[in-house]
């Protein structure tokens, strides 16, 4: 059963700790992304990857660090930097080759709550 | 930089009324997509559109380009309470990252 994965669902912190959230995906998509949703706004990108050990910043990457060392995972971590970290955090894949447009495939997502 | 604006923000509709959302570009865009988002799930893709002007259909869902390629239209035709969710625009920028709208929020009413 091809697809995204994140986990956990639901994720609870103290502040002040670094978490990291999971992202693993089998279908092979060369390019992974994250993003953040607050309620009320859009998605807004946090890091992309285009290719293993690469990925490039969006617009909202303060606070955070990810890694690309395989092809199917794309981990997330947020720091005790981030200052709002609380939201919803959605995984997302897509193949990508040359400039071309491809659809994304999201995971389920992961709710954070700091307290 | 690059912003992709929707709008209404959220819309209430009686069963069977018509909807519309509308996403407009500040730069030209190369293409759109459109995603939905039921509540509590995550965004699935409906349709790339790619052509200046281009118009497409899927089922009681009508999607069209503007002729700049700057602005585009998802029309609902006799709303269900399946079609409960946010709908989300998407333009792309650099490399292979996409700019989503703020989302239309549908909700219909029985």
């Amino acid at each position: 059963d091809g697809g995204i994965t994140q986990s956990p669902k639901y994720l609870f912190r103290k502040e002040g700790q670094n978490v990291t959230l999971s992202c693993e995906q089998n279908l092979n998509h060369d390019a992974m992304y994250w993003y953040r949703q607050d309620p009320g706004q859009g998605l807004r990108l946090i890091y992309y990857s285009q290719i293993v050990n690469d990925f490039q910043k969006g617009d909202i990457a303060e606070g955070y660090s990810v890694s690309r060392e395989k092809k199917e995972s794309f981990p997330l971590t947020v720091t005790s930097a981030q200052k709002n970290p609380t939201a919803f955090y959605l995984c997302a894949s897509s193949p990508a080759h040359g400039t071309a447009s491809y659809e994304q495939y999201f995971g389920p997502g992961t709710r954070l709550t700091v307290t | 930089g690059q912003q992709v604006m929707q709008i209404p923000q959220y819309q209430h509709v009686q069963e069977g009324e018509d909807f519309t959302t509308y996403c407009n570009s500040s730069t030209t865009l190369s293409n759109i997509q459109w995603y939905k988002q039921r509540p509590g799930g995550h965004p699935v893709f409906l349709i790339q559109l790619v052509k200046s002007g281009e118009v497409k259909k899927q089922k009681r869902l009508t999607f069209q380009f503007g002729e700049a390629k700057k602005n585009s239209s998802l029309h609902i035709t006799a709303t269900q309470t399946t079609d409960v969710g946010t709908y989300f625009c998407a333009g792309p920028g650099t490399g292979n990252q996409f700019y989503f709208g703020t989302g239309t929020s549908l909700t219909v009413i029985p």
